[in-house]
């Protein structure tokens, strides 16, 4: 059963654009979720989260937006740069890390 | 730097033959995970040491086992490796603390392993 997915496969911006990737999850017991970035050859490396009881987080150009009743949550960048491109991650979690689930990865293209 | 490492990167087996892949951080986390990740799917978490106590997950095949010998290194062995047994590997760790509540997870670039 897939409890966390990313329906886009792929996300092709321009630099200097808003990328918009989104999350849908179904397991209501999640009650925090993550993004990571994975470069090639590299693993996934942590890139932002945000706890169930906040509905937005920001960090610099990355924001994520935590919709609970739609059981959905999108990372945005903005601005968009080329060193964005890679494949992006979202997880989610509930009582402790061993229920963190993954979604399939959505690979974002930041043309320059 | 403090890090997840994972060798060798890529790994040959054939059918049928053992083999292990190997993880060892230098983080000194108590949590280390292992995931398998087919193309264009999820990571799977196939196990996890909270110390020395192993957690397997439900779904985890047999032929999957699982070895931590000390803090900074862990194994994971096939022991039958099939066709669809070829994937990445990822291993992770996380420090184990909090009540491992919303910890971040640390990941190793992964072993490609191919199946002949």
């Amino acid at each position: 059963d897939q409890q966390v997915k990313q329906n886009s496969p792929s996300l092709s911006v321009q630099e200097g654009r808003i990328s918009i990737l989104n999350c849908d999850y179904t397991n209501s017991m999640f009650d925090y979720f993550l993004w990571y970035k994975k470069y090639p050859a590299e693993g996934p490396t942590f890139l932002i989260s945000i706890s169930s009881i906040k509905d937005k987080n920001e960090d610099g150009r990355f924001t994520v937006f935590l919709n609970k009743s739609a059981k959905h949550l999108s990372l945005h960048i903005v601005p968009s740069q080329p060193g964005d491109s890679a494949v992006y991650f979202c997880a989610a979690s509930g009582d402790n890390n061993n229920d963190m689930r993954f979604g399939a990865g959505t690979r974002l293209t930041v043309k320059p | 730097d403090a890090m997840v490492i994972q060798n060798p990167r890529y790994q040959v087996t054939q059918f049928g033959k053992p083999v292990t892949l190997s993880c060892s951080q230098t983080l000194n986390h108590n949590v280390m995970y292992w995931y398998q990740q087919k193309s264009s799917q999820a990571p799977k978490l196939l196990f996890h040491y909270y110390d020395k106590d192993f957690n397997n997950e439900a779904d985890t095949p047999d032929n999957f086992q699982s070895r931590r010998p000390n803090t900074s290194f862990c194994f994971l062995d096939i022991r039958s490796p099939g066709l669809g047994d070829a994937a990445m590997y990822l291993c992770a760790t996380s420090k184990g603390t909090s009540g491992r509540k919303r910890e971040t997870q640390y990941f190793g670039p992964g072993t490609r392993l191919l199946v002949l």
